[in-house]
C-alpha cells in the first residue's frame, strides 16, 4: 500500500503569513493528488485535485504543487478563516486510497 | 444541488452488525463511483470502500475487508454499507462521498460529502 505523509503536524501562522504543507508518497502517483480542508466539526471540503487544478470556489490563495512522491499546498495569505485540519489523499490507480495523516493550522 | 443525506449510524454491540445508506440527489447517481470513507473521533480520515456506478465492481481497505459490503441500488438513487462483525476500531463517523468523473472515467477523490452518520461499537 502507498503511505502518505504529511508534515508538519500542525503549525501555527499569522494572518497574512504564507503557509507551506508537504506530503510525500511513499511511492511515485504521477499528480493522482488530492488536498481538503476539514475546519472544526465540518465536512471535509476538496480545495485540489491532480496535484495543483483548484476545485471550483476555492480562494485563490490556495495553491498546490508536485508530482511523483513530493507535493506542497500553499496557503498565500493565511486568513482567519483557513483555522482547520488539511489532508492529502492519494488517488493513483489501485486501493487502496490512503490520506495523509492531517495537518492542523492555526492562527498565532 | 447535490446532496449527500447518510443514515442508519447508532449504537451496536461488539460483533454485531449496521447498514448505513446515503441517500443522493442532484445528480445523476448511476453515472458516479461513491466511496464511504470513516473518521474515528478525533483522528484523521481513512478511505473505506468504493463502487463503480454499475455496481460491477467494489474496493476495500484491509482493515474492513471481509467484514463489509459496500452496494448501490440506481432505482433509488442510494448507497449502502453493510457492516458485520464489529468491533470497537469501527467506531467512527462514516460519511459517504462522491466520486469525480471526467471525460467517462471516474477517480476516487471526493467532490461532495454527506454530513457522517456516527457509528459506535461498545458493549
Amino acid at each position: 500500500d502507498i503511505q502518505m505523509t504529511q508534515s508538519p503536524s500542525s503549525l501555527s501562522a499569522s494572518v497574512g503569513d504564507r503557509v507551506t504543507i508537504t506530503c510525500r508518497a511513499s511511492q511515485g502517483i504521477r499528480n493522482y493528488l488530492a488536498w481538503y480542508q476539514q475546519k472544526p466539526g465540518k465536512v471535509p471540503k476538496l480545495l485540489i485535485y491532480a496535484a495543483s487544478t483548484l476545485q471550483s470556489g476555492v480562494p485563490s490563495r490556495f495553491s498546490g504543487s508536485g508530482s511523483g512522491t513530493d507535493f506542497t499546498l500553499t496557503i498565500s495569505s493565511l486568513q482567519p478563516e483557513d483555522v482547520a485540519t488539511y489532508y492529502c489523499q492519494n488517488y493513483n490507480s489501485a486501493p487502496p486510497w490512503t490520506f495523509g495523516q492531517g495537518t492542523e493550522v492555526e492562527i498565532k | 444541488e447535490v446532496q449527500l443525506l447518510e443514515s442508519g449510524g447508532g449504537l451496536v454491540q461488539p460483533g454485531g452488525s449496521l447498514r448505513l445508506s446515503c441517500a443522493a440527489s442532484g445528480f445523476t447517481f448511476s453515472n458516479y463511483a461513491m466511496s464511504w470513507v470513516r473518521q474515528a473521533p478525533g483522528k484523521g480520515l481513512e478511505w473505506v470502500s468504493a463502487i463503480s456506478g454499475s455496481g460491477d465492481s467494489t474496493y476495500y481497505a484491509d482493515s474492513v475487508k471481509g467484514r463489509f459490503t459496500i452496494s448501490r441500488d440506481n432505482s433509488k438513487n442510494t448507497l449502502y454499507l453493510q457492516m458485520n462483525s464489529l468491533r470497537a476500531e469501527d467506531t467512527a463517523v462514516y460519511y459517504c462521498a462522491k466520486d469525480r468523473c471526467s471525460g467517462g472515467r471516474c477517480y476516487s477523490f471526493h467532490d461532495y460529502w454527506g454530513q457522517g452518520t456516527l457509528v459506535t461499537v461498545s458493549s
